[in-house]
């Protein structure tokens, strides 16, 4: 049974440019999360997408961009990015269609801006 | 809004030994489940161990149990016969019934001393 995962891992940027991460949920799971975790902090909520429609999003700007596939897997798109974009970005997949409520993790990509 | 506190930057146990890490957090939901996740080096975030608010009694998983106080919005984790492996970020997380997103606190790193 494969876990969450996400592509690429390491991504290194230009501040200015565009960026898409990606991600495959664990299998049986129909919603997808996305956090951003800034080096020695816990994750913060971007945004977390269930029947292919944003079903809640925290405190970031509109840079930050999401989609959901049929297949339930999600992007994360981040435009103009900033120096401070840089973080590790994590996936988490759960199960809201059978009230399932813990979140499992992918690795996670990291990115810098340079 | 929900918040969750980890007065505990960084913890250190003797391996074999007991530590209890510590947690409170804030919440209006009177539905909401809380977590204890663990992140390695490695970075993968890994669900530990889940307590529902609604149930009085504590959750154990092997040598990981929490000490839940609802009335004092406390839970607290105790490991037990600690490990090299146990050496990690803890992460105290809530997760509110109407809400779609987990709430992290800013971590515990534990070392575990041979």
């Amino acid at each position: 049974d494969a876990g969450v995962t996400q592509s690429p891992t390491h991504l290194i940027k230009t501040r200015g440019q565009q960026v898409t991460l990606r991600c495959s949920p664990k299998s049986g799971h129909d919603t997808v999360s996305w956090y951003q975790q800034a080096l020695g902090q816990g994750p913060q909520f971007i945004f977390q997408y269930y029947e292919e429609e944003e079903r809640q999003r925290g405190n970031f700007p509109d840079r930050f961009s999401g989609h959901q596939f049929p297949n339930y897997s999600s992007e994360l798109n981040v435009n103009a990015l900033l120096l401070g974009d840089s973080a590790l970005y994590l996936c988490a997949s759960s199960s809201l269609g059978t009230g399932t409520y813990e979140q499992y993790f992918g690795p996670g990509t990291r990115l810098t801006v340079t | 809004a929900q918040t969750v506190t980890q007065s505990q930057p960084e913890m250190s146990v003797q391996e074999a030994e007991t530590v209890t890490l510590s947690c409170t957090y804030d919440t209006s939901e009177s539905d909401y489940y809380l977590f204890w996740y663990k992140q390695p080096p490695s970075r993968q975030m890994i669900l530990v161990i889940r307590q529902e608010a609604y149930k009085q009694q504590n959750a154990t998983e092997n040598r990981f149990s929490v000490n839940f106080q609802k009335a004092a919005k406390s839970f607290s984790l105790k490991i037990s016969d600690s490990q090299l492996g146990d050496a990690a970020m803890y992460f105290c997380v809530i997760y509110g019934g109407s809400q779609g997103n987990l709430i992290f606190g800013k971590g515990t790193k534990l070392s575990v001393k041979p």
